[in-house]
């Protein structure tokens, strides 16, 4: 059974920082990984999707990267804005579900 | 693109109550995905659909809740009777293909609180 663990569960940085997201999981068979933003009361949004086959995915500011022989996957988050603040989910995608972490909730103060 | 459509947004029940959740994926989206998150936790799967066939539903507690899929479209989701421990967010997501590989879309979810 997959189990996906997001560290750290809380992350507060000022400002401007660059700033890692981590997600690991324990069954390295996938189709792929999927990292979410999700806000106060609100749904899941995408914001990255990369294959089993592919090392790291970029967008803006965000680069995802994926080892699946170690089970992990970072997000990078370059020049953080307070408008990133936000819980960010990774879920790992297998044969016929999803399994997600319990999240990561970050902060950017101003 | 329209997204994934949810209603209703935010329900009050009572316990022993029942209550039904409604979702519309995406156009053309074979996979539709009910998930329970709760609060500070990650989405939980409670079932999976291909078209309108079950491809997982093994953490679905089917002595009280229940889902379909009409003509592999729209789903409901019911609880019936409802318990204070399924006080959740209720989300939908649906994807184009069956097999992991395509994205999945989620919709604004339902808020559900049994007091």
């Amino acid at each position: 059974k997959q189990e996906v663990t997001q560290i750290p569960a809380a992350l507060s940085v000022p400002e401007g920082e660059n700033l890692v997201l981590n997600c690991s999981f324990t069954d390295s068979a996938i189709y792929n990984l999927q990292w979410f933003r999700q806000d106060p009361g609100k749904g899941l949004t995408s914001l990255l999707l990369i294959q089993s086959s592919q090392r790291e995915q970029t967008s803006g500011r965000l680069n995802a990267s994926l080892d699946k022989s170690s089970g992990r996957s970072t997000l990078y988050i370059a020049a953080s804005q307070p408008g990133d603040s936000a819980t960010y989910l990774c879920a790992v995608g297998n044969n016929n579900d999803m399994r997600f972490g319990a999240g990561t909730r970050l902060t950017v103060k101003p | 693109e329209a997204g994934v459509a949810q209603s209703p947004r935010y329900k009050i029940i009572e316990k022993r109550q029942s209550v039904a959740f409604w979702c519309n994926p995406i156009s053309g989206h074979a996979t539709l995905y009910w998930y329970q998150q709760i609060l500070g936790q990650g989405p939980k799967l409670l079932i999976q659909f291909q078209n309108n066939g079950v491809v997982d539903d093994s953490q679905l507690p089917k002595d009280r809740f229940s889902a379909e899929r009409l003509k592999g479209v729209d789903s409901t989701l019911k609880i019936q009777p409802a318990k204070l421990e399924d006080s959740a967010v209720y989300l939908c997501a649906s994807s184009f293909s069956v097999r992991g590989g395509t994205e999945a879309f989620f919709g604004q979810g339902t808020r559900l609180t049994v007091v």
